[in-house]
């Protein structure tokens, strides 16, 4: 167990809706990263918080935000939802804002989108 | 373009033997080199990462990686495979800002 988690672990939706992840890093972790895995694309880095503030921005579109809360938990959103969107969000969390530090993963969200 | 490339989709060994999963890397400047390992429906584990230093790096359940930067590439080695290291292996580079992962190999251990 990484100490990090993630709800929901699974979640079902129609294309065009939005939904809400959730992560909460580990205690006393001050950065997230969000990754999406899916069969075509791979592994991805979406975006990178740190206390609070977007540190680094990767493969993410524009239908998607993120934001970390002053509680340290973070919420990826994912709008206007496609099929293509199905994949296996995952959450990690670092203790500093360094890229360097090793991240612990979440179990991830797995997100099927009819 | 940057990218990370893990030309094996699968590697077979048997137990008791040396293992490697390659991985080679095309990024300008000195990126971080990471190898993380994916058990069955499960999250990503850290296993072992290179930032600067020895070429030889020592990581996780007895995982070691060899930085060759004439060659940029990063390959995962165990001396003696296990039958529980059966998973699935990314390698990744950080560089500029951003995350780059190959595309996984996986890894069967046969007793």
């Amino acid at each position: 167990d990484s100490g990090v988690t993630q709800t929901p672990k699974h979640l079902i939706t129609a294309t065009g809706q939005r939904v809400t992840l959730r992560c909460s890093p580990r205690s006393g972790d001050l950065s997230v990263y969000w990754y999406q895995q899916s069969l075509d694309q791979g592994l991805q880095f979406l975006i990178q918080y740190y206390n609070g503030e977007e540190r680094a921005k990767g493969n993410i579109l524009e239908r998607f935000s993120a934001q970390q809360f002053p509680d340290l938990h973070s919420e990826l959103n994912l709008s206007s939802l496609e099929l293509g969107d199905s994949a296996l969000y995952f959450c990690a969390s670092s203790e500093t804002e360094s890229r360097q530090e090793t991240q612990y993963f979440g179990p991830g969200t797995r997100l099927l989108v009819l | 373009a940057q990218s990370v490339a893990q030309p094996e989709d699968q590697v077979n060994v048997a137990e008791g033997n040396p293992l490697t999963v390659k991985c080679t890397y095309s990024v300008s400047g000195n990126p971080y080199l990471f190898w993380y390992v994916q058990y069955p429906n499960r999250g990503l584990q850290f296993l072992l990462k290179y930032i600067t230093g020895d070429n030889l790096v020592k990581g996780s359940y007895g995982f070691e990686a060899e930085f060759n930067k004439s060659q940029t590439s990063f390959h995962l080695k165990k001396p003696s495979a296990l039958v529980s290291d059966s998973a699935l292996y990314f390698c990744a580079v950080y560089n500029f800002n951003k995350f780059y992962f190959g595309s996984g190999t996986k890894l069967n251990v046969k007793p």
